[in-house]
């Protein structure tokens, strides 16, 4: 399969504790992308990269929330200290930066349940 | 910044019957417009776009959308809906190529038989 992979697909942990999921984008795609979505609601951005750098971060990155791409393949996202409003998918996409339209294309998503 | 507002939370239509999911949009300039769906266990599916040109764009699955920029609007339609549409819809705006994208609150599509 050479979709974006996401990992592990499910995450239940106490609130206190940390976490972190990896996504491997599609081969080759210089571009990823972290969503959230909570229930009843659409994906919300947190942050992306081009290659290596984090270009943006959205306000909803708290300090607890830290995402590397260390050699601009795949990707980590680690949340500190989890609190119940963690709780989510976390969603992630690649593309390929062509200079004309790039499609994001989306992973299955890790879904975290903070008891 | 860009919104998307999708009005109808839930809409249940029966097989073989038309559809229109309602979308609007709040941009300063044109935006890059899109729907995605959303199906359960799998991930977002991109099904059309528009940048610029001509206003009513095809997607895959029959799917179709119209860009109205009097209405700020970009409804998603479908002449005959099957039952394995039945999924979640959103509609996604961003400023530019490679940008983050803005979604809807989403639109959950039931189809009866």
């Amino acid at each position: 399969d050479t979709g974006v992979s996401q990992n592990p697909r499910h995450k239940i942990t106490k609130r206190g504790q940390n976490v972190t999921f990896r996504c491997d984008p599609i081969s080759e795609h210089n571009r990823l992308y972290w969503y959230r979505q909570t229930l009843g609601q659409g994906p919300e951005f947190l942050t992306y990269f081009q290659n290596e750098a984090q270009l943006e971060k959205s306000r909803l990155l708290s300090d607890r929330f830290s995402a590397e791409r260390p050699k601009g393949s795949f990707s980590t996202l680690e949340i500190q200290r989890t609190e119940q409003g963690d709780s989510a998918m976390y969603l992630c996409a690649s593309s390929l930066d062509l200079g004309s339209y790039n499609e994001q294309f989306f992973g299955p998503g890790t879904r975290l349940t903070v008891l | 910044a860009q919104s998307v507002t999708q009005p109808d939370i839930h809409i249940t239509v029966s097989e073989g019957a038309s559809l229109e999911l309602r979308c609007n949009y709040s941009y300063g300039a044109t935006p890059y417009l899109f729907w995605y769906v959303q199906s359960p266990g799998q991930g977002l599916q991109l099904l059309l776009k528009y940048f610029s040109g001509d206003t009513l764009v095809q997607g895959i699955k029959g799917f179709e959308a119209e860009f109205k920029r009097s209405q700020s609007s970009f409804n998603l339609r479908k002449p005959s809906v099957h039952w394995s549409d039945a999924a979640e819809y959103f509609c996604v705006v961003t400023k530019s190529s490679g940008d983050k994208l803005t979604f809807g609150t989403g639109t959950r599509l039931a189809v009866r038989p």
